[in-house]
């Protein structure tokens, strides 16, 4: 399996421009992590799906993010308008389930918003 | 949901054994204590995991006491390599996942 895969590998956008972030999870995870990485407020918990399911998305920052999980191989996280706080390193990762089961990251997306 | 205190950071050098601790007092019964490991620029890679004693796998030893407010990551023989962050957490299988901000571990020369 080629792991989970995440597209674009860098972004660089200006401000209030739209962002889509792509993910592919590991074939047969039925749960998958969005994550946010800063060095002020390190790797941040944004949503989780369960069977394609939104089961929490208390870690959005704010209506401007929204993430979307179509099928069980795709998921997206959209940014619009984005702003220059919004530069970070977005990281994907799935499991099998969620809980306390393993969780397989992906290389990330590195976001610079001007 | 357990709160885990970490070290900010610590450093040794090659060759040496490392002793992570992980302090969670309120751990509950159904939860588990995990480890990660980060890279610079790569995502968190799964250590191991254990709920009591000891495991051992081959990156690391995971001590857990009976009490089970605190847990000790154990890496044999450090190398350069291992110069990464990790994270503990503690959780069940229905807990949101809470990273924290780890301990920097920097191997020295």
């Amino acid at each position: 399996d080629a792991g989970v895969i995440q597209s674009p590998r860098h972004e660089v956008t200006e401000m209030g421009q739209e962002v889509t972030l792509r993910c592919k999870p590991i074939s047969g995870h039925n749960s998958l992590f969005w994550y946010r990485q800063t060095m002020m407020r390190g790797l941040e918990l944004l949503i989780y799906f369960n069977n394609n399911v939104p089961i929490d998305d208390s870690g959005m920052p704010e209506d401007r993010f929204s993430a979307k999980m179509p099928n069980a191989s795709f998921s997206t996280l959209k940014i619009q308008p984005s702003e220059p706080r919004d530069s970070a390193v977005y990281f994907c990762a799935s499991s099998l389930s969620r809980g306390y089961n393993e969780q397989f990251f992906g290389p990330g997306t590195r976001l610079t918003v001007l | 949901l357990a709160k885990t205190t970490q070290p900010i950071s610590m450093d040794s050098y090659e060759g040496q054994e490392v002793n992570i601790t992980c302090s969670h007092n309120n751990i509950a019964t159904n939860d588990y204590i995990t480890w990660y490991q980060q890279f610079p620029s790569q995502g968190p890679r799964f250590i191991i995991q254990g709920y009591k004693t000891k495991v051992t796998n081959e990156v690391a030893s995971l001590f857990i006491p009976a009490d089970r407010k605190s847990s000790t990551l154990s890496l044999p023989r450090v190398s350069l390599s291992d110069t990464a962050v990790y994270y503990c957490l503690v959780m069940n299988r229905d807990d949101k996942i809470i990273f924290g901000k780890g301990t920097r571990l920097h191997i020295l020369p």
